[in-house]
């Protein structure tokens, strides 16, 4: 049971350019999200998911994109990278199933991301 | 706007003492309140989590209180170990929604030998 792991743990993009943040989790959870972190804030909600096929915006979506095909994975596409999405990404996922009242979340490691 | 706030931003100490983090937050509905520890360059680790009818949660030297009247919630941390080294966050879920979160800045704890 590996939780929620995330790659790459670095990365550095130059301006304009594009890629995806993968992200995995085999707890079987519902639940999946993406969160950046950035110095002095907490963290803020990007996108999430609660089931294959159906993801929704979080506080700061621009610039992001998600897709959900399996319950596994989420990933993350920066379409057109820009220095302000330099930032520490974190994924967690969670169980939306009703006996679960505390809905835990679980994070992933982080991926490192440098816009330049 | 919800919003939590934690104090203080940091924090040196002595390897053995104790410490007590602070959490503030204005957030509507409530659900539940945790705190999470973040090791460098780790995600971060849930510690505990509270309803609006705890006030206090412990898990080892770990020990949460929440006072849903004042909007309040502290973390103390009892004869601390330098692998407590780490930011702690305060989070609040807020009700209703599918697992909203409102996250603190965090506090950031250094122990010294």
């Amino acid at each position: 049971n590996a939780g929620v792991t995330q790659t790459p743990k670095f990365q550095v993009l130059k301006t304009g350019q594009s890629m995806t943040l993968q992200c995995a989790q085999d707890m079987n959870h519902e639940y999946m999200s993406w969160y950046r972190q950035d110095p002095g804030m907490g963290l803020r909600l990007i996108h999430y998911s609660v089931g294959a096929g159906i993801t929704d915006q979080g506080e700061v979506p621009n610039g992001y994109n998600v897709s959900r095909s399996t319950t596994e994975d989420f990933p993350l596409r920066l379409l057109s990278a820009a220095p302000s999405q330099t930032s520490v990404y974190f994924c967690a996922s969670s169980s939306l199933v009703i006996r679960d009242r505390s809905h835990e979340q679980y994070f992933g490691p982080g991926t490192r991301l440098t816009v330049t | 706007k919800n919003q939590v706030e934690q104090s203080p931003q940091s924090l040196i100490i002595l390897e053995g003492k104790n410490c007590t983090l602070q959490c503030n937050y204005t957030v509507s509905p409530f659900s539940n309140l945790r705190w999470y520890k973040q090791d460098t360059g780790r995600g971060p680790v849930s510690l505990t989590i509270m309803t609006f009818s705890e006030n206090t949660k412990s898990n080892g030297r770990y020990t949460a209180t929440l006072d849903a009247d004042t909007k309040q919630s502290s973390l103390h941390i009892t004869a601390s170990q330098l692998s407590d080294s780490a930011s702690y966050i305060c989070v609040v879920s807020v009700s209703g929604g599918y697992n909203k979160l409102i996250f603190g800045a965090g506090t950031r704890l250094a122990v010294h030998p």
